[in-house]
């Protein structure tokens, strides 16, 4: 178990539909980050927040907002997305951006249809 | 382009086998090199490397650094059927924004 908790563990959904992810960390760290795994795919980075700004959006798909309402919260807005999106989406965290070590959540298995 | 390279994509080794796995970068502004541990789902940190030929140890696993050659190594020894799993190495690099590459993951299997 790590400081790192993510919600729902799985989803899915239709490509009209409008969904959340959350992400919140419990370890006191100023940086938060988006990942996609993708079957048979390197682990993508999408997005990185540090001190609530966002820093990094790594030419994701609009389909796909970020929010980071404060330092301990993350969430991954998702409309009208494609079966390819289909994927694990990785929350992490880190004390601050750059130099430190991430700490990962379980993850959101999302499967579009 | 940047671009972090894995060598083997998959392995199989007995219990009690030495693995070495091997990464390697070529990335424009490299700040560090990071080894992850994935099982299930999400990776476990394992090493940060940032300094060239000083080797990190943790229990069987021990990782060095070659910046001269753009790689890394990653040694398990004694392995265990807990050591199946995927590794991933990735590169931290940028000057004012973050950007990790991920490479592929070597998987590793040890069978009994």
């Amino acid at each position: 178990e790590t400081g790192v908790t993510q919600t729902p563990r799985h989803l899915v959904m239709g490509m009209t539909n409008k969904k959340s992810l959350k992400c919140e960390q419990h370890l006191g760290h100023n940086a938060m980050y988006w990942y996609k795994q993708s079957a048979k795919k390197p682990l993508e980075l999408m997005f990185v927040y540090n001190f609530k700004e966002q820093t990094e959006n790594n030419s994701v798909p609009s389909r796909f907002s970020p929010e980071c309402p404060n330092s301990s919260h993350l969430f991954l807005h998702l409309h009208t997305l494609q079966p390819e999106d289909s994927a694990l989406y990785l929350c992490a965290s880190s004390q601050a951006s750059g130099r430190n070590t991430q700490y990962f959540g379980p993850g959101t298995r999302l499967t579009v249809l | 382009e940047d671009k972090v390279v894995q060598s083997p994509l998959s392995l199989v080794v007995h219990e009690g086998d030495t693995v070495t796995l091997n990464c390697s970068y070529e990335v424009t502004n490299f700040r560090s090199l990071l080894w992850y541990k994935q099982e299930k789902k999400a990776p476990t940190f394992l090493f940060m490397l940032t300094s060239s030929g000083i080797e990190k140890k943790s229990g069987r696993l021990s990782s060095i650094l070659d910046k001269k050659e753009l790689s890394s190594i990653l040694n398990i020894t004694a392995t265990q059927t807990g050591d199946s799993a995927i590794y991933l190495c990735a590169v931290e690099e940028g000057t004012s924004y973050d950007k990790v590459i991920f490479g592929p993951g070597t998987s590793l299997s040890v069978i009994p």
